[in-house]
């Protein structure tokens, strides 16, 4: 089975950085994506890893340590529309195409 | 362009009506995915169709009822549903690429079951 685990909720300030953190213990890795979910509306897609280090992306980036399970979305220069759930997913080896989903984190970005 | 479309976008239905969902791309994208989501919950995986095959069901109930009638749609019929089953909806479409097999989500139907 997979089990994975983010932090419930968490605020940062308009302007500075904040670290999402997700852990992970799977039967089998072959990734993990980050997804950006406003409420009311689809998962839209921020990056993917699947080796060990540092994907950067403008203001996001995302690290992984696959020796450790475990994963961090950098968001970096925060902004208001940044407020939303930041959901972690892991694809395992074998069974399908399928993705697991943590539970989210939900960011709320303050002034 | 990653566009996912899916109609309609709110659906309120009683327990004895049929209904259906419908999702389509045009991304050439041959895996197709069916979620359902709670408020404040992750998506839960339904079903997936790789190469217009259903390929995974996740144990749902008949009365979720999946079809893939060609590459591009996806549709997703209801029949005799409860109240629990009320939920955003979302379809995703993927290449079916061996690494970083991206799904891209539609914007979801959000259904409420009287």
């Amino acid at each position: 089975g997979q089990n994975i685990d983010q932090p419930t909720e968490m605020t940062a300030t308009e302007g500075a950085i904040v670290q999402i953190n997700c852990t992970y213990q799977t039967s089998g890795f072959n990734g993990l994506f980050w997804y950006q979910q406003h409420a009311g509306e689809a998962p839209t897609f921020l990056s993917y890893n699947v080796l060990d280090g540092l994907e950067e992306k403008g203001r996001f980036s995302s690290f992984l340590s696959r020796s450790k399970g475990y994963s961090y979305l950098l968001l970096k220069e925060l902004q208001m529309k940044d407020s939303a759930s930041y959901l972690c997913a892991v694809k395992g080896r074998g069974g399908g195409n399928k993705l697991t989903f943590g539970t989210g984190t939900q960011l709320k970005v303050e002034l | 362009d990653t566009e996912v479309t899916q109609t309609p976008k709110h659906l309120v239905m009683g327990m004895t009506n049929k209904k259906s969902l419908k999702c389509e791309q045009h991304m050439g994208h041959r895996a197709m995915y069916w979620y359902k989501q709670k408020a404040k919950k992750p998506p839960e995986l339904m079903f997936v169709y790789s190469y217009e095959k259903l390929s995974i069901n996740e144990s749902v109930p008949s009365r979720f009822s999946p079809e893939c009638p060609n590459s591009s749609l996806l549709n997703l019929h209801l029949h005799a549903l409860q109240p629990e089953d009320s939920a955003l909806y979302l379809c995703a479409s993927s290449p079916l690429l061996a690494g970083a097999d991206t799904q891209y989500f539609g914007p979801g139907t959000r259904l409420t079951v009287l």
